[in-house]
């Protein structure tokens, strides 16, 4: 038990559907993360929000939209997604000070778009 | 330009042997901080070890060590006397000041697996 939960681990989803990833953390951190992990590829920073504020959008495509409601909670809306899109989508949290404090990870959702 | 390079794909290690795996960063920043994680076949990423720019002693943790060395912007993770279940992704990772303190970037990972 790390923490930070994901939902669902595994997704397979049709291009034209709609999903979403959730997050949920029970540290009590104020920033929560979400990261793409491709294969060969270095861990992509995707979405941080601090304090439920978005403070990073990493010119990351309109088909993937965040949602923090609280603290404790993160969500990632999918639709229209395209193939290259299949990823372990990694969702994270930790204080947002101060520097030394490290991330807390969740298991990550295997998403394969057909 | 990359912030983090790991240059090893892949390492091997015959158990209770020390292995070094490689980590070096990009930043303009003085202060910044540097972190190592493990991701076993699970997906989880679990933190290791910590190393502040302005720390002057390696950081240890228990069997991990870190190798600092700011000149050259390296920061080499020593694993003592592997085990078996330290077969994973290694991944080093740099959090800079004034991009933000709770940014963090991740170079592509070694694959460790240590043979018994």
């Amino acid at each position: 038990e790390t923490g930070v939960t994901q939902t669902p681990r595994h997704l397979v989803m049709g291009m034209t559907n709609k999903k979403s990833l959730k997050c949920e953390q029970h540290l009590g951190h104020n920033a929560m993360y979400w990261y793409k992990q491709s294969a060969k590829k270095p861990l992509e920073l995707m979405f941080v929000y601090n304090f439920k504020e978005q403070t990073e959008n990493n010119s990351v495509p309109s088909r993937f939209s965040p949602e923090c409601p609280n603290s404790s909670h993160l969500f990632l809306h999918l639709h229209t997604l395209q193939p290259e899109d299949s990823a372990l989508y990694l969702c994270a949290s930790s204080q947002v000070r101060p520097m030394n404090t490290e991330a807390f990870f969740g298991q990550g959702t295997r998403l394969t778009v057909v | 330009a990359q912030k983090i390079t790991q240059t090893q794909p892949g390492m091997f290690v015959q158990e209770k042997e020390a292995v070094t795996l490689d980590c070096t960063y990009d930043t303009s920043d003085q202060s910044y901080g540097l972190f190592w994680y493990k991701q076993p076949s699970s997906g989880e990423m679990i933190f290791l070890i910590y190393q502040g720019s302005y720390d002057e002693q390696n950081a240890t943790e228990g069997r991990y060590s870190l190798n600092f060395q700011k000149a050259r912007k390296s920061a080499n993770l020593v694993i003592s006397a592997s085990q078996l279940g330290d077969s994973a992704m290694y991944f080093c990772a740099m959090r800079e000041a004034e991009t933000g303190a709770n940014n963090l970037f991740f170079g592509t990972g070694t694959r460790l697996t240590v043979i018994p």
